[in-house]
């Protein structure tokens, strides 16, 4: 099955420096990896998602690249903000939510 | 748009007391629906997942056990709870149509079995 590990485990960024949180996945058939965002207490949101036939995607100050060759896919956000402190989760799946397999966590605090 | 409602937010159970969390679904029909349980603060676990009315596969053997009595409605079970019980619970659905759909959570349930 797959097998994703997901780097840092915690992470502290001044207010407006820029995070990036990795992902590495073994299934080379997997092929949509979604990222979430758990605020404490509150339940996962998505907040952006990659399918394998994009390199790159962008949301605003988020942004998520994928290399399929080497198996893995990392989670950047820029100008951070103290609202952005939680806990992010990557995931990776061949094609089905069910079998959509979680990283274990990042824990990213933003310092003011 | 799409809902999803979890209830209670929060409950404190003896061990050995019977269990029993909903879900529904709103602005969907034949949604996928799965249970996952969090330690911790991290790691999602998924428990149960359900493709159809009275369709249910776990994932991992366990105290508990998931029923879909309805399109839209998920429930979790237990007849006796235990310690190791304690957790956040969270439903979650996904689009029953079409590949790389992604899941989308409930508010939860923290449950404490004491």
């Amino acid at each position: 099955g797959e097998n994703v590990e997901q780097h840092p485990s915690t992470l502290s960024v001044q207010e407006g420096d820029s995070a990036v949180i990795k992902c590495t996945y073994s299934d080379s058939a997997s092929n949509y990896f979604p990222w979430y965002k758990q605020e404490l207490g509150k339940r996962p949101q998505l907040i952006i998602d990659i399918r394998s036939n994009v390199g790159e995607k962008k949301d605003q100050r988020i942004a998520v690249t994928l290399n399929k060759t080497a198996k893995h896919f990392s989670l950047h956000i820029t100008e951070t903000q103290p609202e952005d402190s939680a806990v992010y989760f990557c995931a990776a799946t061949r094609g089905s939510a069910r079998q959509l397999t979680f990283g274990s966590g990042t824990q990213l605090t933003v310092l003011p | 748009s799409q809902t999803i409602h979890q209830w209670p937010a929060t409950l404190v159970q003896p061990v050995g007391s019977p269990l029993s969390l909903e879900c529904t679904v709103e602005g969907t029909s034949n949604p996928n629906l799965y249970w996952y349980r969090q330690a911790a603060g991290r790691g999602l676990q998924l428990l149960f997942y359900s493709v159809g009315i009275g369709q249910i596969s776990s994932e991992v053997p366990q105290n508990l056990s998931a029923s879909r009595p309805q399109d839209r409605q998920f429930i979790l079970s237990s007849k006796k709870l235990l310690l190791s019980d304690s957790g956040f619970y969270l439903c979650a659905w996904s689009s029953g149509t079409g590949v790389n759909s992604p899941l989308h959570f409930g508010n939860g349930t923290r449950l404490t079995v004491t």
